[in-house]
């Protein structure tokens, strides 16, 4: 059964630091792995995704990596800024689209 | 990208009650997924509802308990039935890209009473 695992599970910053947050899984049978943003009771925005026989990709400030072999990612934000605060998911695609597996999220504060 | 909408955002309702949540999308998609999100938890796929066909549950979930319909390719409902505290959570519906991206909508949070 596949589990996803992020640490740390809170991170408080001061704006303009570089991060980064962690995402293991159990096993590297998966299709691709994306990375989510949700704000508090809102929906889930998608951020990044790598697929399997990719190692990373990049949006603006974010960064992220994919060591399917050892079961692996991480997300980098550079430059840290208060609107990054945020819950931040990563799931695994088990199924080629037909179902993610989420671990139980990085809740990230950026302070001003 | 798709833009997806819920209905209703939030909703307070009585045990023993049913809830149907609206899920609609701006374009057609093959495949509709829902979500629960308990309360201080990550998410958890429900099932799978495809245009046509029976809906595919995730273990742990059943048909009496989630029914699900799919009259066409933009439009999906979730029903939550015999309310308990319970099902109190955030349900959210989502879509999958062409790349195999999944975009989900802003989500509706049920509490019972």
């Amino acid at each position: 059964k596949q589990e996803v695992t992020q640490i740390p599970a809170a991170l408080s910053v001061p704006e303009g630091e570089n991060l980064v947050l962690n995402c293991s899984f159990t096993d590297s049978a998966i299709y691709n792995l994306q990375w989510f943003r949700q704000d508090p009771g809102k929906g889930l925005t998608s951020l990044l995704l790598i697929q399997s026989s990719q190692r990373e990709q990049t949006s603006g400030r974010l960064n992220a990596s994919l060591d399917k072999s050892s079961g692996r990612s991480t997300l980098y934000i550079a430059a840290s800024q208060p609107g990054d605060s945020a819950t931040y998911l990563c799931a695994v695609d088990i199924e080629y689209g037909n179902k993610l597996v989420f671990g139980a999220g990085t809740i990230l504060r950026v302070k001003s | 990208s798709a833009v997806i909408s819920q209905k209703p955002s939030r909703d307070i309702c009585q045990r023993g009650t049913s809830l149907t949540i609206q899920c609609q999308v701006d374009s057609q998609v093959t495949m509709m997924f829902w979500y629960r999100q308990q309360p201080g938890q990550s998410l958890t796929l429900i099932a799978t509802a495809n245009q046509g066909s029976e809906a595919t549950y995730e273990s742990g979930f059943v048909i009496d308990k989630f029914p699900i319909s799919r009259p066409n390719l933009t439009f999906s409902t979730l029903t939550v039935s015999n309310l308990s505290p319970e099902d109190s959570s955030i349900y959210l519906c989502s879509v999958e890209s062409d790349s195999y991206e999944q975009y989900f909508g802003p989500g509706t949070r049920l509490t019972v009473t």
